[in-house]
């Protein structure tokens, strides 16, 4: 059965403190790997799409990368405006619109 | 652009109500999508579409009817309210299927007593 599981469900982080995020996945016929951050009571804002394994993408403190089964998303010298939750979405094969979402990593920063 | 909107932004119905939530997107996105964002689950897709007239099954279709009359507008349904429909509902849309990150709305929060 096609799953995404995101780990950890919550991180607390001084401000300053890098670390990464995981997501794994077991798709078949992986078609990107998706990257959303989502603010309380506002809808998911897209980040990053990965197709291939070894792809590495960078916004400002983030980064995301890709394995054949797993993603990161690494987080360089937080700030408090980054705390937020992270979801995570793999898309199945061409011809399927099915994406399959994690239940997220809630980031918490504190200054 | 205003993106992708959704109305109500929240609503309460009891048990065996009606009632149809809108989405409109101004970005000329031909595939639109409806998800239920639940606590402790993933995002589910609910209906989705690739197109002008055209609607599909998502993985929790059962309960929900939609319509694509418009190309910037996707509709939910619901004809029957349950309390198991109780949830924050999100619209997507995305360009095509080779640019396909989705641009989401703000929500809709829904509670069936």
């Amino acid at each position: 059965e096609d799953q995404v599981t995101q780990s950890p469900e919550a991180l607390r982080l001084q401000e300053g403190e890098s670390s990464s995020l995981n997501c794994s996945y077991t798709v078949s016929g992986l078609r990107g790997l998706f990257w959303y951050r989502q603010d309380p009571g506002k809808g998911p804002e897209f980040l990053f799409t990965l197709y291939s394994a070894g792809e590495e993408k960078e916004k400002e403190r983030l980064k995301a990368t890709l394995t054949k089964k797993e993603s990161f998303l690494h987080i360089t010298a937080p700030k408090p405006e980054d705390s937020a939750t992270y979801l995570c979405a793999a898309r199945r094969v061409p011809g399927t619109y099915k994406y399959i979402f994690g239940t997220g990593t809630r980031l918490k920063v504190l200054a | 652009n205003a993106g992708v909107t959704q109305t109500p932004k929240f609503r309460v119905l009891k048990t065996g109500q009606s009632m149809t939530l809108l989405c409109a997107q101004d970005m000329n996105h031909e595939y639109m999508y409806w998800y239920r964002q639940d606590p402790g689950m993933g995002l589910r897709l609910i209906h989705y579409s690739v197109g002008e007239g055209t609607t599909a099954k998502g993985e929790v279709p059962d309960g929900y009817n939609v319509s694509r009359l418009k190309k910037q507008n996707f509709l939910l349904g619901l004809e029957s309210a349950a309390p198991s429909q109780t949830s924050v509902y999100f619209c997507a849309s995305s360009y095509s299927d080779s640019y396909n990150e989705q641009f989401f709305g703000p929500g809709t929060r829904l509670t069936v007593l």
